[in-house]
């Protein structure tokens, strides 16, 4: 039984090109995130959300935009996809208050863009 | 600012060694500290989360510790396996900053037959 899923794993597309990856958590989970992991492997921060409130828009550029529609769900819409786009993004989860605050992810849905 | 560095950022052992890698925060305010393991083309895998309030955890053959006053943490593979081949990546969640938890660029493990 997965606790982080994504979808889809794999996107391939063109340049200017809109898409949308989607999460969903089942672990009962009030806080959600975006991460990116470029080329190089380096994991950065992207959107983090509680309770389906924005809290964390770490300088990404407005063509990103996430959305939470309810607390166990998070996706990811990107408009106007550029070449720098290309990486894996990862979504994950964790639980706020004492003594958690682990993070679990999901697979990565590995985006290409052409 | 806060970061997180790790050293070195690849390590190659023969099986059967014992390995430490390691991991430095710039900022000892911290909530708690994980390390992950990642596969090439996989998610990421947790192996340990140590609270502020914790000194080390353990698991089978991994045991990571945390020194906040100098900013490190490292985590121990006693008798490594050629499983054990993987990036290994600490991330640090700030008591400034909690929603904005901050990876480390990752060691690239190899352990060789």
């Amino acid at each position: 039984d997965t606790a982080v899923s994504q979808t889809p794993k794999y996107l391939v597309t063109q340049m200017g090109n809109d898409k949308s990856i989607k999460c969903e958590q089942n672990l009962g989970h009030d806080t959600m995130y975006w991460y990116k992991q470029d080329s190089k492997k380096f994991l950065k921060i992207m959107f983090s959300y509680n309770n389906k409130e924005l809290i964390i828009n770490e300088t990404v550029p407005n063509r990103f935009s996430p959305k939470s529609p309810d607390k166990a769900h998070l996706n990811l819409h990107i408009n106007s996809l550029e070449l720098g786009d290309s990486a894996v993004y990862f979504c994950a989860s964790s639980k706020r208050g004492l003594y958690t605050g682990e993070l679990f992810f999901g697979e990565g849905s590995r985006l290409t863009v052409l | 600012k806060q970061e997180v560095t790790q050293i070195p950022a690849a390590l190659s052992v023969p099986e059967g060694e014992n390995l430490v890698l390691n991991c430095s925060f710039t900022d000892s305010a911290i909530y708690n500290l994980q390390w992950f393991r990642q596969d090439p083309g996989k998610g990421l895998t947790s192996l340990l989360l140590i609270q502020s309030s914790q000194r080390e955890q353990t698991s089978g053959r991994l045991n990571a510790s945390l020194d906040k006053s100098s900013g490190r943490s490292t985590l121990y593979i006693a008798a490594s396996q050629p499983g054990d081949s993987a990036t290994y990546l600490c991330a640090v969640r700030y008591s400034t900053s909690y929603d904005k938890v901050i990876f480390g660029p990752g060691t690239s493990l190899s352990v060789i037959p």
